[in-house]
């Protein structure tokens, strides 16, 4: 139990293009989500953290208009680049959280965005 | 934010030995975990290890957790060259609903 999924694992995208990532939790209803971010040979970065239907809060330094963070259900929750640039290209990781387990994050396998 | 750092940042050792990794963190935690990431890939979960405990093990691996310090410690017994990832802890604070923080990690190279 507890599967987090991403969607996709890898995307290759031009510069200026949006590009939207999908997490989704395949047995349990997350309330919570979580969007990390990991540059080459550093560890994670805490992007922003969303609530099932309310706005996303996130971190200092990370542009909320930037990376869309869409928490529409209690199964999936999208980021979104806009307007990509080559210095946003990263590893991209999202995690889940159900109530009954609030201590415990579920992760999904990353997104490889690259963006030439 | 992270919330700690991690030393070393990189070890280098032979098939057989033991690595230890040390992870010191700045605030007050419900639990510290361990995970390990092998080059590009996902996390995988070693070890949760909760406040009011002082050591956990799971099979090679062998956890200390002293809260008076803030200070974890991983220790990998008779390592093999599968073991070479890099290995990060991470932290869950009292407040339900909050992410996990992760420390800058240590980079374990195991060579046979």
């Amino acid at each position: 139990g507890a599967v987090v999924s991403q969607h996709p694992s890898r995307v290759i995208c031009k510069s200026g293009t949006s590009v939207k990532i999908e997490c989704r939790s395949l047995d349990f209803q997350a309330t919570t989500m979580f969007w990390y971010r990991q540059f080459p040979k550093q560890s994670l970065m805490l992007m922003a953290t969303s609530n099932e239907g309310s706005k996303a809060t996130y971190e200092q330094g990370v542009e909320k208009d930037k990376f869309l963070i869409n928490h529409a259900s209690l199964t999936l929750s999208t980021l979104t680049v806009t307007s990509a640039h080559p210095e946003d290209s990263s590893f991209y990781i999202c995690s889940a959280q159900t109530s009954g387990r609030a201590n415990e994050q579920f992760f999904g396998p990353g997104t490889r965005l690259t963006v030439l | 934010s992270q919330q700690g750092e991690e030393d070393p940042q990189a070890l280098s050792i032979q098939e057989g030995e033991n690595a230890t990794m040390n992870c010191s963190y700045k605030t007050s935690i419900n639990n510290l975990q361990w995970y390990r990431q092998n080059s590009g890939r996902g996390l995988v979960h070693l070890i949760l290890i909760r406040s009011n405990e002082r050591e956990k093990h799971s099979g090679r691996l062998r956890v200390t957790l002293d809260t008076s310090k803030k200070s974890s410690s991983l220790l990998i017994t008779a390592s093999r060259a599968a073991d070479t990832a890099s290995y990060f802890c991470a932290t869950a604070l009292n407040q339900a609903g909050t992410a996990l923080i992760f420390g800058k990690g240590t980079t374990l190279s195991v060579s046979s």
